[in-house]
């Protein structure tokens, strides 16, 4: 199963873009990345996922390399909202043909006032 | 909006006994998960089912199982409740073939276990 690696923490200052990264290099062709985010004591919430082109929705924009090895999860005008544990996750396929999540140990990102 | 629904928020249980945790979805998915969310490991699947009466195990099924007789309720069941499952446990859903599309998930149960 392909792994995810993420920095620990990450500060951003409010209104500014909100760059967080993350290393998915042993990912395999058909296996989507995907991004949810934690709020304390919340269950986590699905912001957005690609397989290989880059993806922008309402709350964020996803920029995929093209060599699929990375990935950037962009908050294009943080708010103090936006502070929360970040995870890109993996969606790998089990052996019987079903979909899972490889969960990493997630970015804590604080905005900052 | 999607919900899914966890019976607990917080729950204390002695070693030995046997646990219910319950979770409902009310978008008629098919297909849902049980994870547990631990300080360092982040979130690890411990079963899913993607119909009714079908279950698979996840990445640590061990200690546990798992009951879907209807499809809006997955339950996860402790058998002998052991201190090593003092934990957060996360209830997720998603309609979509075996599970292709995202997962929406519950606010956890803080379970712990004396």
């Amino acid at each position: 199963d392909a792994k995810t690696t993420q920095p620990p923490s990450m500060d951003c200052a409010e209104g500014r873009a909100a760059n967080l990264p993350c290393n998915h290099s042993t990912i395999s062709g058909n296996e989507y990345v995907y991004w949810y985010r934690q709020i304390h004591s919340q269950g986590p919430q699905y912001i957005i996922h690609g397989l290989k082109n880059n993806e922008t929705n309402e709350m964020a924009s996803l920029i995929i390399t093209e060599d699929r090895k990375s990935s950037t999860l962009i908050l294009p005008h943080a708010t103090l909202r936006d502070t929360a544990v970040y995870y890109c996750i993996v969606r790998s396929v089990t052996t019987s043909g079903t979909y899972k999540y490889i969960f990493g140990t997630g970015t804590r990102l604080k905005v900052l006032a | 909006d999607v919900k899914v629904t966890q019976s607990s928020r917080y729950l204390v249980k002695r070693t030995g006994e046997k646990v219910f945790l319950e979770c409902v979805q009310d978008m008629d998915h098919e297909n849902m998960f049980w994870y547990r969310q631990d300080p360092g490991l982040g979130l690890r699947l411990i079963y899913f089912s993607y119909d009714v009466k079908m279950k698979e195990k996840g990445d640590i099924p061990e200690g546990y199982s798992v009951s879907r007789e209807k499809k809006e309720r997955f339950s996860l069941i402790l058998e002998s409740a052991s201190t090593n499952q003092t934990s957060m446990y996360l209830c997720a859903s998603s309609s979509g073939q075996r599970g292709n599309q995202p997962q929406h998930f519950g606010d956890g149960t803080r379970l712990s276990i004396l």
